[in-house]
């Protein structure tokens, strides 16, 4: 079975701090997704990788970045965290492209006060 | 941005009831996919339907899907309490992937 970890499962941070929620997946997959969820927003795509060093910004990339240095770990970085980034962050992985489903991470709740 | 929309939100039923969920997409897609979560957790995929299955079965679950119709539907029979969690499709669209905003299931044992 893919096992996807995600480093926290509750962070509480204070407003401009760096931020680094850690994820890493054991099946060798190729792509790797970072969402966050808010109520009655759904899943929303911030980013992605379909490799190691490479990234592609999803739909709200504003206020973070990533870091896919080795192809197992896939990392989302708040460079300064705002409370509008309080949220629920599920990172995902595929092993290819199409037709294919994704495998999620537990989730981590972050909250920035 | 949003892709797939579940119908409704929120459903509620007793223990034994079915339980169907809706979700109408935009645009042309490769497959669709649903998904589970229990809350304040990841998401478990459950079904994956190609664009050129009309329907697909999974123990309790069934789903269907019309691209006539650009809408899908989730189907869980004889419901149990422990299937009370959010339900989200997915729709995958030359490797574009975007999920609802779900549907929360509660069932009432």
């Amino acid at each position: 079975d893919v096992k996807v970890t995600q480093s926290s499962r509750y962070l509480v941070k204070r407003t401009g701090e760096k931020v680094f929620l850690e994820c890493v997946q054991d099946m060798d997959h190729e792509n790797m997704f970072w969402y966050r969820q808010d109520p009655g927003l759904g899943l929303r795509l911030i980013y992605f990788s379909y490799d190691v060093k490479m990234k592609e910004k999803g739909d709200i990339p504003e206020g973070y970045s990533v870091s896919r240095e080795k192809k197992e770990r896939f990392s989302l970085i708040l460079e300064s965290a705002s409370t509008n980034q309080t949220s629920m962050y599920l990172c995902a992985s595929r092993l290819g492209l199409g037709g294919e489903w994704q495998y999620f991470g537990p989730g981590t709740r972050l909250t920035v006060t | 941005s949003q892709q797939g929309e579940e119908d409704p939100q929120a459903l509620s039923i007793q223990e034994g009831e079915n339980a169907t969920m809706n979700c109408s997409y935009k645009t042309s897609i490769n497959n669709l996919q649903w998904y589970r979560q229990n809350s304040g957790r990841g998401l478990v995929h459950l079904i994956l339907i190609r664009s050129n299955e009309r329907e697909k079965h999974s123990g309790r679950l069934r789903v269907t899907l019309d691209t006539s119709k650009k809408s899908s539907s989730l189907l869980i029979t004889a419901s149990r309490a422990a299937d009370t969690a959010s339900y989200f499709c997915a729709t995958d669209a030359n490797n574009d992937m975007r999920f609802g905003a779900g549907t929360r299931l509660t069932v009432k044992p």
